[in-house]
């Protein structure tokens, strides 16, 4: 699976949109991008995951530059709440294949009031 | 969303007793079953994946004679630590994946005294 290269910190004020990047630029075309998030002591929750297009559900919108080279996750109204470390991860899908989720160092973001 | 669940939630043990930790799978059946280590401040490591019914691939560096898994069933996946010792305490994660998606578990914390 492609590696990917995030900032290892991040600062967001609440209710303001936090836009947590990432770089991958040796992905390949049938890898997909996800993200999860883990808070303090807590197992990875998943996110949002897309291929090229842009993605959103109820949690985050994800946007995937159109070289597929990097995205960006975008939490539009931050809460305290989604204080946790976040990570970017490439692979290919799972159905089919024995794919393993590695996980690099994340973004640690940090909401404040 | 699929469920997945650890027990114990935390256990203290004393250097050279063996810890058993529970994954299940709750509502849906886990084709494949991950086991994941994190110390403080560090990112989940892998250390093995199961199938149900057949042996664990360890990750290079974990020791299977150690870390034994077993992965009886679909719903259920089972991780123990054998002679522990004090480097062993940290946060162990089990993930399981149905024909689709990846889910985690909320984490074991083992200290060993």
């Amino acid at each position: 699976d492609a590696k990917t290269t995030q900032p290892p910190s991040m600062d967001c004020a609440e209710g303001r949109a936090a836009n947590l990047p990432c770089n991958h630029s040796t992905i390949s075309g049938n890898e997909y991008v996800y993200w999860y998030r883990q808070i303090h002591s807590q197992g990875p929750q998943y996110i949002i995951h897309g291929l090229k297009n842009n993605e959103t559900n109820e949690m985050a919108s994800l946007i995937i530059t159109e070289d597929r080279k990097s995205s960006t996750l975008i939490l539009p109204h931050a809460t305290l709440r989604d204080t946790a470390v976040y990570y970017c991860i490439v692979r290919v899908a799972f159905a089919g294949t024995a794919s393993k989720l590695t996980f690099g160092t994340g973004t640690r973001l940090q909401v404040t009031l | 969303g699929a469920v997945v669940s650890q027990h114990p939630s935390r256990v203290i043990c004393k250097s050279g007793t063996s810890v058993k930790i529970e994954c299940r799978s709750l509502d849906f059946q886990a084709t494949t079953m991950f086991w994941y280590r994190q110390f403080p401040k560090q990112s989940l490591m892998l250390m093995a994946t199961s199938n149900e019914g057949s042996k664990a691939t360890y990750e290079q560096g974990v020791e299977k004679d150690k870390f034994l898994i077993n992965h009886a069933s679909l719903t259920l996946s089972t991780l123990t630590v054998t002679s522990a010792h004090p480097e062993d305490s940290s946060f162990y994660i089990c993930s399981a994946r149905d024909r689709v998606e990846q889910y985690f578990g909320p984490g074991t914390r083992l200290t060993v005294t």
